[in-house]
């Protein structure tokens, strides 16, 4: 069973320009969350997607967006970045009627 | 608001004793679900263990046992037995109950216990 893998493992990008993160989920599995980890925070909830459709959302401007395509896996975007977006991105998934959410190993992005 | 509060920043524990990580939630929900995660210097969450509000036993798995006392609004990780290994960040987390998330859903995560195991 192949685990949660995300892409890039770490991203350096200038203040201002684009970043698309990518997330495959555990296999068998059909949701998948986004957080957001600060330096010394725990994680913070970005949005979660669900059979293709976003039906969660923490409290993240609109330039933080998403996808998850027919195989599950999902694209985290996030626009007009700021160096406060500098964080450890981390993805989870999870299969239906299930609690657990399994994360992947994260993409560390700085902001410069 | 829901919230999750762990107080121990740092621990220390010598390998082979028990140490208990403390975890403490705010929810005015009767439904929830709460987690522990240990996160080593690679960055990946690892689930550990799971404990419903509905759940009358205490949670275990393998080394890991939940101290759940409802009425403190606690939750407590114990590790017996310490290894070298199980140095790493421990995060405890709650699981937001909402007819708004078909799964999953959106986990509360509090700031973390750097746990140090000593030879």
């Amino acid at each position: 069973e192949t685990g949660v893998t995300q892409s890039p493992t770490h991203l350096i990008k200038t203040r201002g320009q684009q970043v698309t993160l990518r997330c495959s989920s555990q296999s068998g599995h059909n949701t998948v969350s986004w957080y957001q980890q600060a330096l010394g925070q725990g994680p913070q909830f970005i949005f979660q997607y669900y059979r293709e459709e976003e039906n969660g959302r923490g409290n993240f401007p609109p330039r933080f967006s998403g996808l998850q395509f027919p195989n599950y896996s999902s694209e985290l975007n996030v626009n007009a970045l700021e160096l406060d977006d500098s964080a450890l991105y981390l993805c989870a998934s999870s299969a239906d009627r299930a609690y657990e959410q399994y994360f992947g190993p994260g993409t560390r992005l700085t902001v410069t | 608001a829901q919230k999750i509060t762990q107080t121990q920043p740092g621990m220390f524990v010598q390998e082979k004793e028990a140490v208990t990580l403390d975890c403490t939630y705010d929810t005015s929900d009767q439904s929830y679900g709460l987690f522990w995660y240990k996160q080593p210097s690679s960055g990946e969450m690892i689930f550990l263990i799971y404990q419903g509000s509905y759940d009358e036993q205490n949670a275990t798995e393998g080394r890991y046992s939940l101290n759940f006392q409802k009425a403190r609004k606690s939750a407590n990780l114990v590790i017996s037995a310490s290894q070298l290994g199980d140095s790493a960040m421990y995060f405890c987390a709650m699981r937001e109950a909402s007819a708004f998330y078909n799964q999953g859903g959106k986990l509360i995560f509090g700031q973390g216990t750097e746990l140090s195991v000593k030879p």
